[in-house]
């Protein structure tokens, strides 16, 4: 079974500056998805930004880019620029290439946006 | 935004009572998910189905079912249900070959 782990679970940024939010996982897989969730109060799940396992290249969306580390199963998120309305639980997320496409989640990270 | 509605939104029972959730789908998507998430945790499957009336369970299926007799219908049942299934519950939907799954606004569960 795969596994997720966020290991900070509140972090916080000055406005303008950039934040990079931790996330490791173990599969025994070697095609498989990554994201990054944005949960702000209203509970909506955002899709932030996904990463293809067999893309080296890695994702840029705006503000927002990955530094994916296949071998040590590192898929951290970076916000530059960091913004006011950036504030929410973050998740880590992995989807497996098979089986239905299940989701495995990490807890989450709490960003906190200080003025 | 994706057609993905969860109803009711808010409900509040009593342990031992029969409970169900209801997601539907305006989207004609394949998958369908139902997930729970409690405080200081992500997500967590209870069950998902790839077709109708094909349906399979996650990782925190005890005590819930689900059925899918419409491709745009997918409900969750508790049978009896507990404190510990208090709980926010995510339904989610992802077209077959798509990366992004879509999910709804979540249902907040209160079993007093």
């Amino acid at each position: 079974a795969q596994t997720v782990t966020q290991s900070q679970p509140e972090m916080s940024v000055q406005e303008a500056e950039t934040v990079t939010l931790s996330c490791t996982y173990d599969t025994s897989e070697s095609d498989y998805y990554l994201f990054w969730y944005k949960q702000p109060p209203s509970r909506q799940m955002i899709l932030v930004i996904r990463q293809e396992a067999y893309k080296q290249q890695n994702a840029t969306e705006n503000r927002f880019s990955v530094n994916f580390q296949k071998a040590a199963k590192s898929f951290s998120l970076k916000i530059s620029d960091s913004q006011l309305g950036d504030a929410a639980m973050y998740f880590c997320a992995y989807r497996s290439y098979t089986n239905a496409g299940k989701s495995t989640f990490g807890d989450g990270t709490t960003l906190t946006v200080k003025p | 935004d994706a057609g993905i509605t969860q109803s009711p939104r808010h409900k509040v029972t009593e342990t031992g009572t029969p409970v169900t959730l209801r997601c539907h789908q305006t989207e004609n998507h394949r998958y369908m998910y139902w997930y729970r998430q409690d405080p200081g945790h992500g997500l967590r499957l209870i069950h998902y189905s790839y077709g109708v009336k094909d349906t399979d369970k996650g990782e925190v299926s005890d005590g819930y079912s689900v059925s899918r007799s419409k491709t745009e219908d997918f409900l969750l049942t508790l049978e009896s249900a507990t404190s510990s299934q208090t709980s926010v519950y995510f339904c989610a939907i992802r077209e077959a070959g798509a990366y992004e799954q879509y999910f709804g606004p979540g249902t907040r569960l209160t079993v007093t």
